[in-house]
């Protein structure tokens, strides 16, 4: 199974820092037809994760563009360009590439 | 709008069984695979495997092949998990979510606490 690592595991900002979270693969994630399936999920304190970014960098419908996700291969990153109140929350990555998906362990983004 | 409504929370007791569904609604319900997730209390998000909502067809990841089974009741755009022999570690909360590579739509979760 593929093993995604979260760095770090949690990460305190202030509002309006920008910061950065890391998901690494055990291996590969380029899909044999091209795509990378790599997604970013935000679950704030007692609501069900929501989806963020998918297929590396692509933004989902709705979510504010002071995210955004970058990486190839085994590497990947969420940025967040002026963190806000409402950021808070466990971040996740997971992969849709290889059977089975799997998540990564979070990163919590706590206000410092 | 395209929402998830999951069913309410369920207290059992080991060696019990659970029923818990997911309605869809707001889109084709057959367009697009249903995933089951699970939420230990305090813990990270674990996929359990998807169904084929077009086939019906199960797909389980192997922590989750026996006790578990996924199905449907497509004319209700619904799609259920059962767990059989409940253990104290099945206490978790449960997410549907759609989409086969995509997870854009979550359910609310159901809280099943396993308990004597």
């Amino acid at each position: 199974d593929v093993v995604l690592t979260q760095t770090p595991p949690t990460l305190s900002a202030t509002i309006g820092q920008s910061v950065s979270i890391s998901c690494r693969s055990s291996q590969s994630l380029l899909h044999s037809n091209g795509n990378t399936y790599l997604n970013w999920l935000l679950q704030r304190p007692g609501q069900p994760p929501q989806l963020l970014i998918y297929l590396v960098s692509r933004l989902e419908s709705g979510v504010p563009n002071r995210f955004s996700g970058s990486g190839s291969g085994t590497d990947f990153t969420l940025k967040i360009s002026g963190v806000e109140a409402e950021d808070l929350g466990v971040y996740y990555c997971v992969q849709s590439t290889h059977a089975p998906w799997t998540f990564g362990g979070g990163t919590k983004l706590e206000l410092k | 709008q395209i929402q998830l409504v999951q069913s309410g929370p369920e207290l059992k007791k080991p060696g019990e069984s659970v029923k818990i569904s997911c309605k869809a609604s707001g889109y084709t319900f057959t367009d697009y695979a249903m995933h089951w997730v699970k939420q230990a209390p305090g813990k990270g998000l674990k996929w359990m495997g998807w169904i084929n909502t077009y086939t019906g067809k199960p797909t389980y990841a192997d922590d989750f092949k026996g006790r578990f089974v996924f199905s449907l009741e497509a004319s209700a755009s619904t799609a259920n998990l059962q767990i059989s022999n409940l253990k104290n570690e099945d206490t978790a909360t449960y997410f549907c979510a759609r989409g086969f590579r995509l997870f854009d739509y979550w359910g609310q979760g159901v809280m099943v606490t396993v308990s004597s």
